[in-house]
Parts: C-alpha cells; structure tokens; sequence
C-alpha cells in the first residue's frame, strides 16, 4: 500500500507569494490533517479535511488555507508568504475515526527569502 | 501540542543498549497515546500506539507503558542500533478527538 505522498518536496519562495502544497493519503484514508513543523515551535497543527469539509481548525491566520477533493487529495495554500512561514508542511493521512493513528508524508520543505 | 526548543532533549546509549524514553501528558481526559519516530529529512513515522484501558504494549523490539496515574508514557526500545537514531515524539488524543496533541520531542543518539 503506498504511503502518503506530498509534494513538491522543496519550494523557493520571495515574500508576498502564495504557495500551494499537494498532499495524497493512503488509499482509503478519509482524513487528512496538515502540521507546521520548525525548530523553535514543534508540530503546529493547522487544520484537518474529512469528506471535503474542514473538520478541525488550529490557531494559524486565515492566509493559511486548504481544501480537500472528492478522491481525499488535499491541497494546502498560504497566501502573501511572510519570513517566519519558512518550515516544514506536514500532511497526514488517517480513517478519520477517533483512536487510529495517523501516517505522514515526508513533507515540503518551504523557505522563503 | 507543546514547543519544542532549539534544543530537545537527548538521550545518548550505546549499540545493543536498552533505550527508556519518557513522556509526560497533559490532559487527563486523553485515552489514546501515540508513539512516532522522525528521521532527519522524513516524516514522523508512526511506531506504536496504546490504549488508556491498557498498560503495557509490546511490538518488535518496543514496548510502549501507559501510568495514567501520574500521566506518564514510555518507549522502551531493546538492543538499540544504530539505526533507532532519531527524534521520538509522544501523542496523546483526548477521546472524541480526531487530533492528537504532539508532545516535545527527545532525540535518540545511538552510539556504535
């Protein structure tokens, strides 16, 4: 069974760009979460996806945002990119049921100059 | 789910060492607990998880210990090689949550 897939796997950006992000999950998996990872503040989770409905939201700005496509894929965009958006986009899959773990991608790596 | 420092805790043993990592959770209404390993340049992998009507799970070559009284979780890896090098992250899901709250993580150093 492959694994959840993102990409691109690296991406170059200048401030005040946007950037959209793909993410596939595991065949059958409903949900799909994204995080932002970095150094100094760990794994932020930003919001999850389950039939095509935002289902959790975390305390990111509304520049951040996703939408997730009848097949599961999902797609995260961040609009006017700032410095401190440089880091690590997380996305992972699950069954969306309470009590299942859920499985990453390897992420992309975003940094912005 | 908590910061991370700069800095995360590091655990140092040598090849064929026994490993103990800890965890400290926060919410006592969390009754899933999640275990995941992340190599540098990859996503967390997921390890092993357990339940809050257990307390001691076994897997291969890992065993994970729930003590909901004082909210503690432990990983415990037997005959550490060099490639349990990594950083290992604790989970914990608060029932009727889709979400898991990431704990900080500890970075293994394992020694040939």
């Amino acid at each position: 069974k492959a694994g959840v897939t993102q990409t691109p796997r690296y991406l170059i950006k200048t401030r005040g760009q946007q950037v959209t992000l793909s993410c596939s999950p595991i065949s059958g998996h409903r949900s799909v979460s994204w995080y932002q990872q970095t150094p100094g503040q760990g794994l932020q989770f930003l919001f999850e996806y389950f039939s095509e409905t935002q289902r959790n939201k975390g305390n990111f700005p509304g520049r951040f945002s996703g939408r997730q496509f009848s097949n599961s894929r999902s797609e995260m965009n961040v609009s006017t990119l700032e410095l401190g958006d440089s880091a690590l986009y997380l996305c992972a899959s699950s069954l969306g049921q309470g009590g299942q773990p859920q499985h990453f991608g390897d992420g992309t790596r975003l940094s912005i100059l | 789910g908590e910061s991370v420092g700069l800095h995360l805790p590091t655990l140092s043993v040598q090849e064929g060492d026994n490993s103990i990592i800890n965890c400290a959770y926060s919410n006592s209404a969390s009754d899933y607990f999640i275990w995941y390993k992340q190599e540098s340049g990859k996503g967390p992998q997921f390890i092993i998880d357990i339940r809050s009507n257990m307390d001691k799970r076994q897997g291969q070559r890992v065993t994970v210990l729930l003590n909901k009284t004082v909210k503690h979780l432990s990983l415990q890896i037997a005959a550490t090689q060099p490639g349990d090098s990594a950083v290992y992250f604790c989970a914990e899901q608060k029932g009727g949550s889709y979400i898991p709250t990431f704990g900080r993580g500890t970075s293994l150093i394992v020694h040939p």
